[in-house]
């Protein structure tokens, strides 16, 4: 089946400091990839849509500046959380939308927590 | 604007005994409409899909789901729980109106599984 990886599946940092979390689709070719966040015993909120090769769509309320997005490839999109705070911490997932083989289905990674001291 | 409504936070069930998690959808357009599990500190796995193929979906672990327009319902279904299936499900709708396919999601209900 289809596969989604992130990395890193943990990291731990200092205010004001960046973090960048990769999200790949390991068997598949992904055009659209997803940003989500997740707190604690809550729904997932979508933050992002990532394009390959274009700028991302960013939902209302989530700013872009400080949420990097960069999809350079087709397995590939990386989310840089900018000068972090402990407000940010987090669970961020990622999903591939995979679009071969007759499907249309998000795939999930399997996140990353992301805590800010 | 599409969306879905998760009409329990939360349920117990025996292990061994039926698991019903309610789903209604709102939308103006033919939607898909999937449910994915989430255990604790993991990522989110499909467990079915719909695509308005077949009103009844077969996924994985022994659930099922139907899809009733009349009732815009999309309830998952198993006939007997066992102590693993205890996690968070998500019901989610598609947008395809949008152009992106974003996903909209449910707001969970967590399933416990009692011994």
């Amino acid at each position: 089946g289809a596969v989604v990886s992130q990395h890193p599946s943990w990291v731990i940092c200092k205010s004001g400091t960046s973090v960048k979390i990769e999200c790949r689709s390991l068997d598949f070719q992904a055009t659209t990839m997803f940003w989500y966040r997740q707190f604690p015993k809550q729904s997932l909120m979508l933050m992002a849509t990532s394009n390959e090769g274009s700028k991302a769509t960013y939902e209302q309320g989530v700013e872009k500046d400080k949420f990097l997005i960069n999809h350079a490839s087709l397995t590939l999109s990386t989310l840089t959380v900018t000068s972090a705070h402990p407000e940010d911490s987090s669970f961020y997932i990622c999903s591939a939308r995979e679009l071969t083989r007759g499907r249309d289905t998000q795939y999930f990674g399997p996140g990353t927590r992301l805590t800010v001291l | 604007a599409q969306s879905v409504t998760q009409l329990d936070s939360h349920v117990s069930v025996s292990e061994g005994t039926p698991v019903l998690l309610r789903c209604n959808y709102s939308s103006s357009y033919s939607p898909s409409l999937f449910w994915y599990v989430q255990h604790p500190n993991k990522g989110l796995q499909l467990l079915l899909k719909y695509t308005s193929a077949a009103t009844l979906v077969k996924g994985i672990n022994g659930f099922e789901a139907e899809f009733k327009k009349s009732e815009t319902s999309f309830h998952l279904t198993k006939p007997s729980a066992h102590m693993s299936d205890a996690a968070e499900y998500f019901c989610v709708v598609s947008d395809p109106p949008s152009g992106t396919y974003k996903y909209i999601f449910g707001t969970g209900t967590r399933l416990k599984v009692l011994a």
